[in-house]
C-alpha cells in the first residue's frame, strides 16, 4: 500500500544553521506534497505544500524540493530559530484527491 | 482563511460514557473531512474520512461502531467515542478540505482534542 518514509526522526541544530527533512513515497501516482509544523500539544499547521508539476518552492526561511524520478521530497529550513522547534511531518497525497499519507515526524531542536 | 474548529479541547469522563467530539469549518465548506487519532510522539494516524451527505469510510482496524461519524453539513463533522473505555484515550484530532483546488487542495486541522477516560 502506500507508504511515507521520514527521516530522520529527531534532529538538533544551533541557532542560525539549516535543517534538512528526508521524505520518501511509495506510491507513483502522489501528486500533493503538504508539510506540517506541530507544536507540544497543538493542531498540525501546514507551512509550505508543493505540486507534483514543480520541482522546487521557497517561502522565506523555508523551501520544499521534490525529485519525482526518485520519489523524494525535502524541506529546507535557513537560518533556523528556536521557534522553528517542533515536530515535522510530511505527507504525500495521490491524484485522485485521496487521504494524505503522513511520515512518522521529525522533532526538531533548535538550541540557542 | 481555513480556520477548522473542534470541540471539546478537552473531556476527562468515566469508562462507558459516550463522547461526542465536533468539528466545524469556519469560513469555507468542507466536502471532506478526515478524523485521526495520535498517540504520544507519533505520527498522526487516520481513522476514516467522510464526505456530506454519505456514509463515512473508515480505514482498516478502526470500529465502525465504536466510533460514530456524521458529516450532515458542508461545515460540520461529528465523531462520537461509543461506550469509551481507557484504551480510547488519545488526541483525536479532525481535519477538513473543502471543494475548490481539486486534487491540490490544502487540508487544514482543528486544534484536536484529548480524550481521557478514567
Amino acid at each position: 500500500g502506500e507508504n511515507v518514509e521520514q527521516h530522520p526522526s529527531t534532529l538538533s541544530v544551533q541557532e542560525g544553521d539549516s535543517a534538512v527533512i528526508k521524505c520518501t513515497y511509495s506510491d507513483s501516482a502522489s501528486n500533493y506534497f503538504p508539510w506540517y509544523k506541530q507544536e507540544l500539544g497543538k493542531r498540525p499547521q501546514l507551512i509550505i505544500d508543493i505540486r507534483s508539476n514543480v520541482g522546487e518552492k521557497k517561502d522565506q526561511r523555508i523551501a520544499v524540493t521534490l525529485n519525482k524520478t526518485a520519489k523524494h521530497f525535502s524541506l529546507h529550513i535557513t537560518e533556523t530559530q528556536p521557534e522553528d522547534s517542533a515536530v515535522y511531518f510530511c505527507a504525500a497525497r495521490n491524484n485522485q484527491g485521496g487521504k494524505l499519507i503522513f511520515g512518522q515526524g521529525t522533532e526538531l531542536s533548535v538550541k540557542p | 482563511g481555513a480556520v477548522v474548529s473542534q470541540h471539546p479541547s478537552w473531556v476527562i469522563c468515566k469508562s462507558g460514557t459516550s463522547v461526542k467530539i465536533e468539528c466545524r469549518s469556519l469560513d469555507f465548506q468542507a466536502t471532506t473531512m478526515f478524523w485521526y487519532r495520535q498517540f504520544p510522539k507519533q505520527s498522526l494516524m487516520l481513522m476514516a474520512t467522510s464526505n456530506e451527505g454519505s456514509k463515512a469510510t473508515y480505514e482498516q482496524g478502526v470500529e465502525k461502531d465504536k466510533f460514530l461519524i456524521n458529516h450532515a453539513s458542508l461545515t460540520l463533522s461529528t465523531l462520537t467515542v461509543t461506550s469509551a473505555h481507557p484504551e480510547d484515550s488519545s488526541f483525536y484530532i479532525c481535519s477538513a478540505r473543502g471543494s475548490t483546488g481539486g486534487a491540490y487542495q490544502p487540508q487544514h486541522f482543528g486544534d484536536g482534542t484529548r480524550l481521557s477516560i478514567l
